[in-house]
Parts: C-alpha cells; sequence; structure tokens
C-alpha cells in the first residue's frame, strides 16, 4: 500500500511566520505534488516535482516555494504567511507524472491569523 | 466557462436508490478521466478511470461523452457507506494538466 504522510494535521501560524510542510512517499515515486483545496474553488495545484531537485510552477504559485532534496520527500514552504493562505494543504504522489493514479496524503489544516 | 464543472449537490437518496452524476468539461482536447472520492475531513481516492468504452466496477460505472464533453458516474443501489463527496478529474494538453473539479456531495439516508 502506497503511504503518503504529512508532517501536521493542524497547523496555527501567525501572519509574517515562515512555515514548512513537510510530505514523505515511500512507494518510490518520482512525481509528487502539493495542492490547496478550499470550499468552491476544489483542489488547487500549487507546484510539482517530477525528480529530486526538479520543480515546477503550478497554477497559484505567487506566495509559495519547494523543496525537494530528497525522492521521498517534497517540502511546501510560505516564506511570509499570509491570511489568504489559510486552507487545507495536500501533498500527492505518483508514478507516471499525469494521467495516473494520485496518492494524497491526510492534508494539513493551515490556520493563518 | 469553468475548465471542469460539477453540480455541488447536496444529492440526498434513500438506500437502495441509484443516482448519476455529470461533470463537463471545456477543453475538447482533454484525453484522461477519472473519478476520485473524498469522504469528510479525508484526502481524496482514486475510484476509478474513465475509458471511452465506459467501465464498470460493481455498483459503479463511469462514462465518457465525447461529443458533448462529460463524464458521467453511475452508482446503483446506494449505500450508506456511499456518502462522500465525488471529484472529476480532468487531464488536458501536450503538458497534460491535471485539473479537478470541485465536487458533488452525495448523502445517503435510512
Amino acid at each position: 500500500d502506497v503511504k503518503v504522510t504529512q508532517s501536521s494535521r493542524y497547523l496555527v501560524k501567525r501572519t509574517g511566520e515562515k512555515v514548512f510542510l513537510e510530505c514523505v512517499q515511500d512507494m518510490d515515486h518520482e512525481n509528487m505534488f502539493w495542492y490547496r483545496q478550499d470550499p468552491g474553488l476544489g483542489l488547487r495545484l500549487i507546484y510539482f516535482s517530477y525528480d529530486v531537485k526538479m520543480k515546477e510552477k503550478g497554477d497559484i504559485p505567487e506566495g509559495y516555494s519547494v523543496s525537494r532534496e530528497k525522492k521521498e520527500r517534497f517540502s511546501l514552504i510560505l516564506e511570509s504567511a499570509s491570511t489568504n493562505q489559510t486552507s487545507m494543504y495536500l501533498c500527492a504522489s505518483s508514478f507516471r507524472p499525469w494521467g495516473d493514479t494520485q496518492y494524497f496524503g491526510p492534508g494539513t489544516r493551515l490556520t493563518v491569523l | 466557462r469553468k475548465e471542469v464543472e460539477q453540480d455541488p449537490g447536496p444529492f440526498n437518496v434513500p438506500e437502495g436508490a441509484t443516482v448519476a452524476f455529470n461533470c463537463t468539461y471545456s477543453n475538447s482536447a482533454s484525453q484522461s478521466f477519472f473519478w476520485y472520492r473524498q469522504d469528510c475531513r479525508k484526502e481524496p481516492k482514486l475510484l476509478m478511470s474513465v475509458y471511452s468504452s465506459g467501465n464498470e466496477d460493481g455498483r459503479f460505472t463511469a462514462q465518457l461523452n465525447r461529443a458533448s464533453q462529460y463524464i458521467s458516474l453511475l452508482i446503483r443501489d446506494s449505500k450508506l457507506s456511499d456518502s462522500a463527496t465525488y471529484l472529476c478529474v480532468v487531464v488536458t494538453g501536450t503538458a497534460s494538466k491535471l485539473t479537478f473539479g470541485t465536487g458533488t456531495r452525495l448523502q445517503v439516508t435510512l
């Protein structure tokens, strides 16, 4: 069974703080993704990575950066958190980049005060 | 027009009923389609892929209508455990962009 884990289920941060969200997968997948999910907007892709040290912007990369130093780990960084980044953040991995099953982690509910 | 559109629902149906959801997509070049299921406060999980010829998995049937640009999900003999949000996913273009719909909520009642 594929397992994708995320570092926290719930996180509360203050405006301006630097926030790190970590994601680890155990299936040796090359492709990893970060999404945010908001009511009425669905899942939106922030960044994805198709290999170690490689990254591509998704639909809404502004205010975010990512790091992929090891194949199994993909980190999302909010350089200076803002209230409009309050959301559910979901990490996913897949064997092929697109058109393939995406395996999601349990999500991190981030609240920025 | 949104790239992928779903009726948000909720669809409230009694146990044993048959229910169907549609998902429309705007880009005729879209090439792959999926249905994911998301339980309340949980992550999405793949329910089934949607093939041109249609496909069935137990009580679930997925269909693709390219001419009218929509995919459908039919659930027969609904169970309480089918209560969830159903997300359609469309893959489009040479860069194979993947777009999620906002989901349709199903509530199955006794």
